[in-house]
């Protein structure tokens, strides 16, 4: 059964910090780690990963992947508020589009 | 059109009650899918179409009955449901096509309470 475990469950900071975000993956026939953020409702995409040490990155935001230690970073550098989300990192497999989603990180940025 | 568009947002529904819940995307995606998210959990996968035939059910219970009447469209149908059932219901597509994928297009999702 695939498996993505992600770390810390929680995480409190404040505006300006730097936070690193992980997660670890099991999965048969692994193709692809995507990271989403969720506020409210729907999960919004921030990146997807399929090669290793191939950092990926948006603004503030990066994502790296180790395919040898089954695991990859999220990076937020000089938080905002806005940045308080769940952040959900997912897998997905060589066949077929199903994603299998980790118990997300809660993030919140005080100001 | 980027976007998946759910409808209703929100429902209350009783354990006797029939409803639907709706989902549409007009990005040409042939693949489909409801997850289903209580609090603090992640979203847990219950059904996949792709292209428009039902390839995955995660050993769902049969008071939840899914449809795909055309490819840009995916209904949930609900009757007979549990307290336990009330959570956000999340629908999403991607391009379906194989060896090609760039992740999923979530909608807004359905918070539903069984009551």
């Amino acid at each position: 059964e695939d498996k993505v475990v992600q770390s810390p469950l929680s995480l409190v900071v404040h505006e300006g910090d730097t936070v690193t975000l992980n997660c670890s993956y099991e999965v048969t026939n692994f193709r692809s780690l995507l990271w989403y953020k969720q506020e409210k409702k729907a999960p919004t995409f921030l990146f997807m990963l399929t090669s290793s040490g191939i950092e990926k990155k948006s603004g503030r935001l990066s994502s790296i992947l180790d395919k040898k230690e089954l695991f990859s970073i999220l990076n937020i550098t000089a938080t905002q508020t806005g940045d308080s989300a769940i952040y959900l990192c997912a897998v997905g497999r060589s066949s077929g589009d199903k994603l299998t989603f980790g118990t997300g990180t809660r993030l919140a940025v005080r100001p | 059109d980027t976007e998946v568009t759910q409808t209703p947002k929100h429902l209350v529904m009783g354990m006797t009650n029939k409803k639907s819940l709706k989902c549409e995307q007009h990005m040409g995606h042939r693949a489909m899918y409801w997850y289903k998210q209580k609090a603090k959990k992640p979203p847990e996968l219950m059904f996949v179409y792709s292209y428009e035939k039902l390839s995955i059910n995660e050993s769902v219970p049969s008071r939840f009955s899914p449809e795909c009447p055309n490819s840009s469209l995916l209904n949930l149908h609900l009757h007979a449901l549990q307290p336990e059932d009330s959570a956000l219901y999340l629908c999403a597509s991607s391009q379906g096509e194989t060896g090609y994928f760039i992740g999923y297009t979530f909608g807004s999702g359905t918070r539903l309470t069984v009551v």
